[in-house]
């Protein structure tokens, strides 16, 4: 029951705006996004709860829509520091709590 | 604070060898995730714990693979007569948690550096 993340991949010049999706065929109670770069360890960068509010870290906020068990990841005016794999995970109830279940993620590029 | 610590980073072993990797969590972490990671996809869930206590152990895994984490602290992952489809980046996480549900809050994991596993 792992996540859907779409697209596979954007490439972006410096300062043009992406959206990353995130889909999920369970009720979900929390989405996260991180992002990882090539040979590092996945960073945090935010989390939703169920309510619909929409978190901001920098120039890139997020939306979870729980009633479609999506959310969704902004990025504005990209910055060539904002390359990478972006990854959602997901966290359910009952049997799905508890942990993180990670969709296979989005490589972001931005070129000058 | 010296964030997640995992050892040895990198491991090279023969097929049918044992390994165990460790990762030491941020000290006032209860829960301690592992995770698999290969090349082009997310991190595959293992299992965690809660202070010492294994609460969960995926269904994909295989009776070869076995943690603890002795004294609610450091944990290790071992795996037994690896195989060659057991290469694969070894993801450690952990957070802190209350419980499960609404009123646990949020789960926010910090990862550790992995430790990369090549079986020859």
């Amino acid at each position: 029951q792992q996540p859907v993340q779409s697209p596979q991949a954007v490439i972006l010049r410096e300062g043009e705006d992406a959206v990353i999706n995130c889909s999920s065929s369970k009720a979900l109670y929390s989405v996260h996004w991180y992002r990882q770069k090539h040979g590092e360890a996945p960073v945090f960068l935010m989390i939703l709860l169920k309510g619909g509010e929409q978190m901001r870290h920098e120039k890139i906020s997020a939306s979870f829509n729980e009633k479609k068990q999506q959310s969704s990841l902004y990025l504005t005016a990209s910055q060539l520091s904002y390359s990478g794999t972006y990854f959602c995970g997901t966290e359910g109830y009952n049997t799905n709590a508890g942990k993180s279940t990670f969709g296979d993620g989005t490589t972001l590029t931005v070129k000058p | 604070d010296t964030g997640v610590s995992q050892n040895p980073r990198h491991k090279i072993t023969k097929r049918g060898q044992n390994v165990t990797f460790r990762c030491d969590p941020i000290s006032e972490h209860n829960r301690l995730y592992w995770y698999r990671q290969t090349l082009g996809q997310g991190p595959e869930f293992l299992t965690y714990f809660q202070n010492e206590a294994q609460l969960e152990k995926s269904r994909l895994l295989s009776d070869r693979f076995s943690a603890e984490r002795p004294k609610g602290s450091f944990s290790t992952l071992e795996i037994q007569r690896t195989e060659q489809g057991d290469s694969a980046m070894y993801l450690c996480a952990s957070s802190t948690r209350r419980g499960t549900g609404e009123s646990s809050g949020a789960n926010v994991l910090t990862f550790g550096a992995g430790s990369r596993l090549t079986v020859l």
